[in-house]
């Protein structure tokens, strides 16, 4: 069974820095890209970042909002994928989402088909 | 940036009619994207996939269709557990971006 589990989140002053993680399991973890997406408190959905499978480089992207304070980074060894997050602010307030991506490989099928429930992170002095 | 513009951003419908929710791209995005249903505390969940491909385990009554920048979800005989947020979100460059949610309520 596909599983994505999401951990890490919790209440953290301004300025200060957090990381969550992704606990993957039920798939070859390696042939997927990890995509992180998250939801301000009653607000749409917005795409956060993501980093490519080590087959393709294991690059990242990133949102213009979080770039330069947040990295993706994921740990193949565990099947975990990480969101360091730092220089919080309010506005960083949200339930953040992970998901999978293999379109490279799978084609679009494979593309956010499981997502995990979600870990809620609250930027407040 | 490619925006995407959802359209209503709400609606009323009754059990059993059909509703129709409508995405706009702001350039050409071929059928690169997907529809999503999220119902309150809970995570978004896949419908429809390049534009018309329907999720595995969805209910035949969603379809999309669509290309290029104009895409459409439909609900044929809406169901009590369809009341929920619906998004739209392209794929075909980044930073990917949704629309602006569709929420669908009892009338």
């Amino acid at each position: 069974e596909v599983q994505l589990v999401e951990s890490g989140g919790g209440l953290v002053q301004p300025g200060r820095s957090l990381r969550l993680s992704c606990s993957a399991s039920g798939f070859p973890f390696g042939d997927y890209a990890i995509t992180w997406f998250r939801q301000a408190p009653g607000k749409g959905l917005e795409w956060v970042g993501f980093i490519r499978s080590k087959l393709y480089g294991g690059t990242m992207e990133y949102a213009a909002s979080v770039k330069g304070r947040f990295t993706v980074s994921r740990d193949e060894s565990k099947s975990i994928a990480y969101l360091e997050m730092n220089s919080l602010k309010t506005e960083d307030t949200a339930v953040y989402y992970c998901t999978r991506d293999a379109r490279s490989v799978y084609g679009d099928s494979r593309l956010f088909d499981y997502w995990g429930q979600g870990t809620l992170v609250t930027v407040s002095s | 940036d490619i925006q995407m513009t959802q359209s209503p951003s709400s609606l009323s419908a009754s059990v059993g009619d059909r509703v129709t929710i409508t995405c706009r791209a702001s350039q050409g995005i071929r059928n690169d994207i997907g529809w999503y249903q999220q119902k309150p505390g809970k995570a978004p969940k896949r419908l429809i996939y390049a534009a018309s491909s329907l999720q595995s385990g969805v209910p035949s009554r969603f379809s999309g269709s669509g290309s290029g920048t104009e895409f459409t979800l439909t609900i044929n005989s809406l169901q009590p557990e369809d009341f929920a947020t619906y998004y739209c979100l392209q794929h075909n460059s980044y930073p990917l971006t949704f629309g602006g949610g569709t929420k669908v309520e009892i009338k």
